[in-house]
């Protein structure tokens, strides 16, 4: 099964300033990998997602992946935080060639914006 | 716009009562997924299907039940609930393809007492 290791299950950041969150897998080939936000109360709802082609991918409200196959790596990024992203954040990825599709989730890091 | 509807956001039950959680799609997905989500230990899947009368243990099956009579919904059952149990419950499904993720429903949250 696919590990999905997500540093820091907390992060602070001030209003305005850069984003930064780790996500870690641990397959030797390189899966679909996502990002998801949960806002208080409410589902999962997708940012983001690689499939094949250019590792830099764009989402939703001003978020970025890079996919790095060397460092294993899938981080999230955001030049300047809004109060409005404070949330929690879970990176999943799901095996290429599956028919199922089944995510497997890191445990999530909840996002803290201070004004 | 697509949909993940998840039939109670907010449900309080008694110890030892049989509880269903109902979940429906209209994007005609051939995967619906339940997982139950408790602070510190993120999303933990429960039960899949990927066909109308087909399921797959998940992780975590133990106390729950699941039933997939037709395509678009999928139901989770607490045959006796327990105070263990309350926790957020997410529903989910996807299409048969690896890229294509879940599409989410807005969750449950279960207190049993």
């Amino acid at each position: 099964a696919q590990s999905v290791t997500q540093l820091g299950s907390h992060v602070s950041v001030s209003e305005g300033a850069l984003v930064l969150l780790r996500c870690n897998y641990s397959s030797s080939v390189p899966p679909y990998l996502f990002w998801y936000v949960q806002y208080p109360n409410q589902g999962l709802q997708l940012l983001l997602k690689y499939t094949t082609g250019a590792t830099l991918v764009k989402g939703i409200n001003g978020f970025e992946a890079e996919f790095k196959k060397s460092e294993t790596s899938f981080h999230l990024t955001k030049p300047s935080a809004h109060m409005s992203d404070a949330a929690e954040y879970f990176c999943a990825v799901s095996d290429r060639g599956s028919t199922l599709g089944r995510l497997y989730f890191g445990r999530g890091t909840q996002l803290t914006v201070w004004p | 716009d697509v949909k993940v509807t998840q039939s109670s956001r907010y449900l309080v039950k008694r110890t030892g009562e049989k509880v269903f959680l109902e979940c429906v799609q209209d994007m005609d997905h051939e995967n619906m997924f339940w997982y139950r989500q408790d602070p510190g230990l993120g999303l933990r899947l429960i039960y899949f299907s990927y066909d109308v009368k087909m399921k797959e243990k998940g992780d975590i099956p133990e106390g729950y039940s699941v039933s997939r009579e037709k395509k678009e919904r999928f139901s989770l059952i607490l045959e006796s609930a327990s105070t263990n149990q309350t926790s957020m419950y997410l529903c989910a499904s996807s299409l048969a393809v690896a890229n294509y993720g879940y599409t989410f429903g807005s969750g449950t949250r279960l207190t049993v007492v």
